[in-house]
């Protein structure tokens, strides 16, 4: 099934913080998370493990609870660059190398 | 290096026609993936291959066919196209080891049935 994501768009001022967050009706051993600019393709954000190692990108961060099977993209003092739509990838046991990726929530700062 | 590289960019096909989208990738990964894009539906998988030699069906297969034709191309067949195929299709790659591989995307192919 594919992952939840909420809010499924948010419009933000410069500076300001952001969290979305990606939920799962499976046991996830990872989640990912990508950015797609408009018309572009979806490019690589970060890796959250099972076991809680986290790798990190820019001044975004992310939390990943495994029992809840949800994880949270954190994204502080936004900045224009930081636009487009964030998509959340799961990956479960038994399916390593294949993403099941959510709707996406769509971010929008303004100046 | 050119990464994942897709063709064609553009396309519009008549219902019924048939075409073959290409994919290739310079970066020596074993594992590769065809997705489509449909407003509010995120990237659906469609088939991938782990390994040279090897494909499997995604989340939404029907329609398609695949052929991965060496460890650097894997192409995606739409045998009989039809309006539902209207969509943005990306190519992706990862190494093919384990978990927790990251994804490269091609820029896409758009795809007009009418």
């Amino acid at each position: 099934q594919q992952p939840v994501q909420s809010p499924q768009a948010v419009i933000l001022r410069e500076g300001e913080d952001a969290v979305i967050n990606c939920s799962s009706s499976k046991a996830l051993y990872s989640v990912h998370w990508y950015r797609q600019k408009h018309g572009e393709a979806p490019v690589f954000l970060m890796i959250l493990l099972k076991g809680g190692e986290q790798k990190g990108h820019e001044k975004i961060s992310a939390s990943f609870n495994e029992k809840k099977q949800q994880s949270s993209l954190y994204l502080t003092a936004s900045q224009l660059s930081y636009s487009g739509t964030y998509f959340c990838g799961t990956e479960s046991p038994g399916g390593y190398n294949k993403l099941i990726f959510g709707a996406g929530t769509r971010l929008a700062v303004h100046p | 290096n050119a990464g994942v590289t897709q063709t064609p960019k553009f396309q519009v096909l008549k219902t019924g026609q048939s075409m073959t989208l290409q994919c290739a990738q310079d970066m020596n990964h074993n594992s590769m993936y065809w997705y489509r894009q449909d407003p509010g539906m995120g990237l659906r998988l469609i088939y991938y291959s782990a390994s040279e030699g090897t494909t499997d069906k995604g989340e939404v297969p029907n329609g398609y066919n695949v052929s991965r034709l060496n460890k650097r191309e894997f192409s995606l067949r739409l045998e009989s196209a039809a309006p539902s195929q209207t969509s943005v299709y990306f190519c992706a790659s990862s190494e093919g080891g384990w978990y927790q591989e990251t994804q490269y995307f091609g820029p896409g192919t758009r795809l007009l049935v009418l």
